[in-house]
């Protein structure tokens, strides 16, 4: 079984800061994918940001970019000139890749983290 | 998302009673799952569904069950609710070949 930990239950920063969520993980699968998804106050789940585990090359979407070290298991999120509809829940999750027969791929589900409440300060 | 619709949004039931909550979807994706969401314990995986009648358990399936009879739905029934059931459930669904998950705006239950 995969767990994921997030160490950090709440970190507030302020506007225009670059702040780090940290996420580990343990799992003996070596294809697999890691996630972060955001949660609002509106309860909607919103995905972040993806990495394959095989790709080597961090993952990046405009202010949100990822280090993976996959020895380390560790897959940290970095949130640059943050901003104060930033304020959220964050959960890292993982996904193990399974192959099923006749469908072409598909997954078991995510394994979340605890998640990290991150709070943006005006 | 528009893809997924989630029913009731809301519900206060009394314990043991039963519960069903519905999860529609209009994307033909293969998989769909249930997670409940507590406080300090992230989303958990209840139940999901990789095809119409097929079904497995998740990390926490006890109390539950679900079926799926058709691709768009898939209904996961709390049997005898009990407080300790209390909590915000989400279905999320999954297809294609990005592996991409797309959740529902979620149910918040309450059992008094």
């Amino acid at each position: 079984a995969q767990t994921v930990t997030q160490s950090q239950p709440e970190m507030s920063v302020q506007e225009a800061e670059t702040v780090t969520l940290s996420c580990t993980y343990d799992t003996s699968e070596n294809n697999y994918y890691l996630f972060w998804y955001k949660q609002p106050p509106s309860r909607q789940m919103i995905l972040v940001i993806r990495q394959e585990a095989y790709k080597q090359q961090n993952a990046t979407e405009n202010r949100f970019s990822v280090n993976f070290q996959k020895a380390a298991k560790s897959f940290s999120l970095k949130i640059s000139d943050s901003q104060l509809g930033d304020t959220a829940m964050y959960f890292c999750a993982f996904m193990k890749h399974v192959k099923r027969e006749g469908s072409g791929g598909g997954a078991d589900g995510l394994t979340f983290g605890k998640g990290t409440h991150l709070i943006i300060q005006p | 998302d528009a893809g997924i619709t989630q029913s009731p949004r809301h519900k206060v039931t009394e314990t043991g009673t039963p519960v069903t909550l519905r999860c529609h979807q209009t994307e033909n994706h293969r998989y769909m799952y249930w997670y409940r969401q507590d406080p300090g314990h992230g989303l958990r995986l209840i139940h999901y569904s990789y095809g119409v009648k097929d079904t497995d358990k998740g990390e926490v399936s006890d109390g539950y069950s679900v079926s799926r009879s058709k691709t768009e739905d898939f209904l996961l029934t709390l049997e005898s609710a009990t407080s300790s059931q209390t909590s915000v459930y989400f279905c999320a669904i999954s297809g294609g070949t990005d592996y991409g998950y797309t959740f529902g705006s979620g149910t918040r239950l309450t059992v008094v």
